[in-house]
């Protein structure tokens, strides 16, 4: 079955530029989609196919995908950026999320 | 704006069947070509996707659990529904409702994004 792998946790202080990566092989070839999950609640959808920002999130929230790796970026973070983010894709008809990385505001 | 809420039972026994509801308000089930999902984390755990369902009935369950999940659609009431079967301890879970798969896509099938989730529900499976 298709893994994608995400690095636990990430810190970055206030400020400084976030990346958070999701490894898969051949990602590249996948639409990406990446959700920030504060505690206590429910996944909300910063990022949908590789790059694309909904209606309502700050465009300091990119994304980009290639090869075996795909990249969330927070720009200038934010001390309420502090959350877990899975990244997602779709393979052979089913759902896959990575394990989800734990970013840390210092 | 679409919205949606899951209501259940927060405790069921062990070997029972787990049932829970999704109730979406500010739209219809029916329209804009949508799926339908089920989606769990386990506590202080990733996220899991359970299966799909499109208005029409169609479903699609993730195979480790497909043995055990029905998911059904009830469009009179603008809601879906999930069932798990023989529950164990190990289905104690965050249960989300959201939106998605977004579309179809003629080579691959459904796919897409799930948004906008539910706030989630816990079930606890325990005697």
């Amino acid at each position: 079955s298709y893994v994608l792998t995400q690095p636990p946790s990430v810190s970055v202080a206030p400020g400084q530029t976030a990346r958070i990566t999701c490894g898969g092989n051949n990602i590249g070839s996948k639409s990406v989609h990446w959700y920030q999950q504060k505690p206590g609640q429910a996944p909300v959808l910063v990022v949908y196919d590789d790059s694309d920002r909904p209606s309502g999130i700050p465009e300091r929230f990119s994304g980009s995908n290639s090869g075996n790796t795909a990249t969330l970026t927070i720009s200038r973070v934010e001390a309420g950026d502090e959350a877990d983010y899975y990244c997602q894709v779709w393979d052979s008809s089913s759902v896959v999320f990575g394990g989800g990385t734990k970013l840390t505001v210092l | 704006q679409v919205q949606l809420q899951e209501s259940g039972p927060g405790l069921v026994k062990p070997s029972q069947t787990l049932s829970l509801t999704c109730t979406v308000s500010g739209g219809s089930i029916s329209s804009g070509g949508y799926y339908w999902s089920w989606i769990r984390q386990h506590p202080g755990k990733g996220l899991e996707w359970i299966g799909y369902i499109y208005y029409s009935g169609s479903t699609y369950y993730n195979p480790s659990l497909k043995s055990r999940v029905t998911i059904s659609v009830d469009t009179s009431k603008n809601q879906f529904s999930l069932k798990l079967s023989s529950v164990t301890a190990a289905d104690t879970a965050v249960y989300y409702c959201a939106r998605g798969p977004t579309y179809y896509d003629i080579l691959t099938g459904p796919t897409g994004w799930f948004d906008p989730w539910g706030q989630g529900t816990l079930v606890t499976v325990s005697s």
